[in-house]
């Protein structure tokens, strides 16, 4: 059962184009963290919400965290194909539940000159 | 500073052999994971160490996989006999305390034949 659901799983664009990479969950996270990982390198942390409502920029990319907290967004304005890689989404439940991260599947994103 | 050191990068060996895999977190964290990631997949938790205790192994196949983390530091993942189903990366991350940011490793990957 996967628990955190991303998508698109696959993404090609062109570049210049715009694009948003979506991660849904039935569960409560007390934060939620955005990675990307290049091949035959472990993930890196882009950016952590924390707040229901947040709204994180970073150069081209801006991420939301839902109201509710169950749910983020990661969207990508003009890419460039330096932003080709796989970007994950995480949850940590809170202390009180176990404190876990669990990741979603990934987006595999490819951008074409 | 150096990040999370691992060793082999790549293992190939045949199914019902033994395998090691070898995580150096770093300098000065507390916690450090075991993950599993298979081919379009996120990661998964396999065992998680504060200091040298194993808090979380909930995931852990313990029929044929074990782990240590002897004087809190370095740690050990050995899978005993291997299967073809094994064949995947095999990630160590480190943070300070598992509040704080995890750091991963390049990964292992490994293939069974």
């Amino acid at each position: 059962t996967q628990l955190l659901e991303q998508s698109p799983q696959f993404l090609s664009i062109q570049e210049g184009e715009n694009l948003t990479v979506y991660c849904n969950s039935s569960s409560v996270f007390s934060s939620l963290q955005w990675y990307r990982q290049e091949p035959g390198e472990g993930p890196v942390l882009l950016v952590t919400v924390v707040t229901g409502g947040e709204v994180k920029k970073l150069k081209r990319l801006t991420f939301q965290f839902g109201d509710a907290r169950k749910d983020s967004s990661l969207h990508i304005t003009a890419a460039q194909p330096g932003d080709t890689g796989l970007y994950l989404c995480a949850g940590l439940y809170p202390l009180n539940q176990g404190g876990k991260l669990i990741f979603g599947q990934g987006t595999e994103l490819s951008v074409k000159p | 500073e150096a990040g999370v050191v691992q060793s082999p990068r790549y293992k190939i060996i045949e199914k019902k052999q033994p395998v090691a895999f070898w995580c150096n977190p770093i300098s000065g964290h507390n916690t450090l994971y075991w993950y599993l990631q298979n081919l379009g997949q996120g990661p998964e938790l396999l065992i998680r160490y504060e200091n040298e205790e194993a808090v979380d192994d909930s995931q852990l196949p313990k029929d044929r996989f074990s782990a240590e983390r002897l004087k809190g530091v370095d740690s050990t993942l050995k899978i005993q006999p291997a299967e073809l189903g094994d064949s995947a990366v095999y990630l160590c991350a480190s943070s300070l305390d598992r509040r704080n940011e995890q750091f991963f490793g390049p990964g292992t990957r490994l293939t069974v034949l």
